[in-house]
């Protein structure tokens, strides 16, 4: 166990729904990346946050947002979903964001499959 | 821009034999990290080992170590006295300091044969 908590850890919706999916990281760790996992694009890095603000942007679409709590907890809104965004999504957290050596942990993962 | 390969899509080996999967990366940074993951067919994603670019001694956890060639930028993982249990893909990144990227290879898969 990770200590990552990320939920649901699976989800069937429709295209064009919104979903909501939530993490919980590490105690500790201020940090909380998010990944997605699919077959064609293999892993790709989308967002990260740091203590609330965000820190760095990946290959995240427009349709996509998120955010960090001041609890640390984080969520990735995906919107006007599409078969294509059918992928796992990685939630994974690290003490520090000024990365010094600090490893990065990731959660189980949330299946999304959009029908 | 930062890449990572790894060359090797699918290796099968006996069960107890000693594994080394390869990695090797690109980077034009002087201090960034690389790690080595574990992903299970249940899909979670699992923390293996770390090797920061600055440390000079190979990392090692439990049966993990990690082959750091700084000069030949490859970072492979041995696992030694495998296990059917480490059947799995086994993922290689590098983490970007700066930008707090962590970028993955494509994998390998592992099969462990009794």
């Amino acid at each position: 166990d990770s200590g990552v908590t990320q939920t649901p850890k699976h989800l069937i919706t429709a295209t064009g729904q919104r979903v909501t999916l939530r993490c919980s990281p590490r105690s500790g760790d201020l940090s909380v990346y998010w990944y997605q996992q699919s077959l064609d694009q293999g892993l790709q890095f989308l967002i990260q946050y740091y203590n609330g603000e965000e820190r760095a942007k990946g290959n995240i679409l427009e349709r996509f947002s998120a955010q960090q709590f001041p609890d640390l907890h984080s969520e990735l809104n995906l919107s006007s979903l599409e078969l294509g965004d059918s992928a796992l999504y990685f939630c994974a957290s690290s003490v520090d964001g000024q990365y010094s050596g600090n490893t990065i942990y990731f959660g189980e993962g949330s299946w999304l499959t959009v029908v | 821009a930062q890449k990572i390969t790894q060359t090797q899509p699918g290796m099968f080996v006996q069960e107890k034999e000693a594994v080394t999967l390869d990695c090797t990366y690109d980077t034009s940074d002087q201090s960034y990290g690389l790690f080595w993951y574990k992903q299970p067919s249940s899909g979670e994603m699992i923390f293996l080992i770390y090797q920061g670019s600055y440390d000079e001694q190979n990392a090692t956890e439990g049966r993990y170590s990690l082959n750091f060639q700084k000069a030949r930028k490859s970072a492979n993982l041995v696992i030694s006295a495998s296990q059917l249990g480490d059947s799995a893909m086994y993922f290689c990144a590098i983490l970007n300091f700066g930008n707090e990227k962590l970028t993955f290879g494509t994998g390998t898969r592992l099969t462990i044969i009794p």
